[in-house]
């Protein structure tokens, strides 16, 4: 999987939108941005995912650079319960059958009451 | 709503005991997955299975094997604990085709003495 850089930490406060930037530089033309963040004490959990079109679902929207070289998680208003790591991955759709995630050091964000 | 559950949420084990992990998903996925995370080191692959009694090695499969003889079922051994497998074990499941979304289990904190 091609490599992603996203800040360690961010902060915001509670019922303000958030956005979380995620920069793939090396993107390729068959990756996949998938989102997935990781609550205190828990497994990861799916959050969205794109390939070049915008995408909302119920948790966030994705917005994805028009030359893919960067994209942002957006949560619309964030709540306590979304204090989390959030981690931008990029999946090659032909890639090797295993699939694997490459899970980096993520985003921890932060919600301030 | 997927579901992936693992046998134990906490273990405590002794050095050289035989540990058992075991991983249960109810959404008929093909793929399924081994991680364990550490602090500073992210989610390392340890294996993964497309099929039944199929499998394969991750980054980090010394120590450890596998056991896929159900499809909804995924089982991690240990076959001689040691310290330095204590550590956060999550199991992941997920289809075969893209956009490949990988759904996480709660983990077990492994520790052992």
């Amino acid at each position: 999987d091609a490599k992603t850089t996203q800040p360690n930490s961010m902060e915001s406060n509670e019922e303000e939108p958030v956005h979380l930037p995620c920069n793939h530089s090396t993107i390729s033309g068959t990756d996949y941005i998938h989102w997935y963040r990781q609550l205190p004490s828990q497994g990861p959990e799916y959050v969205i995912h794109g390939l070049t079109s915008n995408v909302n679902n119920r948790m966030a929207s994705l917005a994805i650079a028009e030359d893919r070289k960067s994209s942002t998680l957006i949560l619309h208003r964030a709540t306590l319960r979304d204090a989390a790591v959030y981690y931008c991955i990029l999946r090659d759709v032909g890639g090797a059958s295993g699939s694997r995630l490459t899970f980096g050091e993520g985003t921890q964000l932060t919600v301030n009451p | 709503d997927v579901k992936v559950t693992q046998s134990s949420r906490y273990l405590v084990k002794r050095t050289g005991e035989k540990v058992f992990l075991e991983c249960v998903q109810d959404m008929d996925h093909e793929n399924m997955f081994w991680y364990r995370q550490d602090p500073g080191l992210g989610l390392r692959l340890i294996y993964f299975s497309y099929d039944v009694k199929m499998k394969e090695k991750g980054d980090i499969p010394e120590g450890y094997s596998v056991s896929r003889e159900k499809k909804e079922r995924f089982s991690l051994i240990l076959e001689s604990a040691s310290t330095n497998q204590t550590s956060m074990y999550l199991c992941a499941s997920s289809f075969p085709r893209s956009p490949r979304t990988q759904y996480f289990g709660p983990g077990t904190r492994l520790t052992v003495l």
